[in-house]
């Protein structure tokens, strides 16, 4: 069955640091993978997705995410944090079963802190 | 905003009872998705209609129901209701079926008492 992991519950990062949200998946076909943000209070918001186009994916906010099929990882990056990228952030990937659905499988969250 | 509209934004109800969350899609989304997210379950994928069936289903209770209407508002029934069912419950709509992406409402927090 295809899941994400999503390593770290929390991370802190220090302002103008770099943020890095780790998500490996497993899936035995190449996947459709997504980030989402969630802010305090919202529903989740897309960041950015990987459908096999390109391995690296830029999305909002100055986000971007590589995929890397031989580590099986899809991490988050953002070169400078800023103090409006506190969040939670999930990784998700799609699974398309044999009648063409699609459903979207999240992992657990990792909650960002920026500490000024 | 997301252009997906779910009402009622809070809902505070005593065990036993029965409840409806409303959701409005994108205009244009054919499909509608509901999730529930709780403290100790994560995100949890419930149900997925499109275009007015239904197409898949996750981690739904037998108590739990939905249907989408002929104008692709969806309605997510929730009975019998228990304190475990307390949890925020989110829509999400896209184009249509397949990995695209899906755009979420802003969630019905649900209280159990």
């Amino acid at each position: 069955a295809q899941s994400v992991t999503q390593l770290g519950s929390h991370v802190s990062v220090s302002e103008g640091a770099l943020v890095l949200l780790r998500c490996n998946y497993s899936s035995s076909v190449p996947p459709y993978l997504f980030w989402y943000v969630q802010y305090p209070n919202q529903g989740l918001q897309l960041l950015l997705k990987y459908t096999s186009a390109a391995t690296l994916v830029k999305g909002i906010n100055g986000f971007e995410a590589e995929f890397k099929k031989s580590e099986t990882s899809f991490h988050l990056t953002k070169p400078s944090a800023h103090m409006s990228d506190a969040a939670e952030y999930f990784c998700a990937v799609s699974k398309t079963d044999l009648f063409g659905n699609e459903k979207l499988t999240f992992g657990t969250g990792t909650r960002l802190t920026i500490i000024p | 905003d997301s252009g997906v509209t779910q009402t009622p934004k809070h809902l505070i109800t005593a065990t036993g009872q029965r409840v409806t969350l409303r959701c409005s899609p994108r205009s244009g989304d054919l499909s509608v998705y509901w999730y529930q997210q709780s403290l100790d379950q994560g995100l949890q994928f419930l149900i997925q209609y499109y275009n007015g069936e239904e197409r898949a289903k996750g981690n739904i209770l037998e108590r739990f129901s939905a249907q989408q209407f002929p104008d692709l508002h969806s309605e997510l029934n929730l009975s019998s209701l228990e304190l475990g069912d307390s949890a925020l419950y989110f829509c999400a709509s896209s184009v249509a079926e397949g990995p695209y992406e899906q755009y979420f409402g802003p969630g019905t927090r649900l209280t159990v008492t």
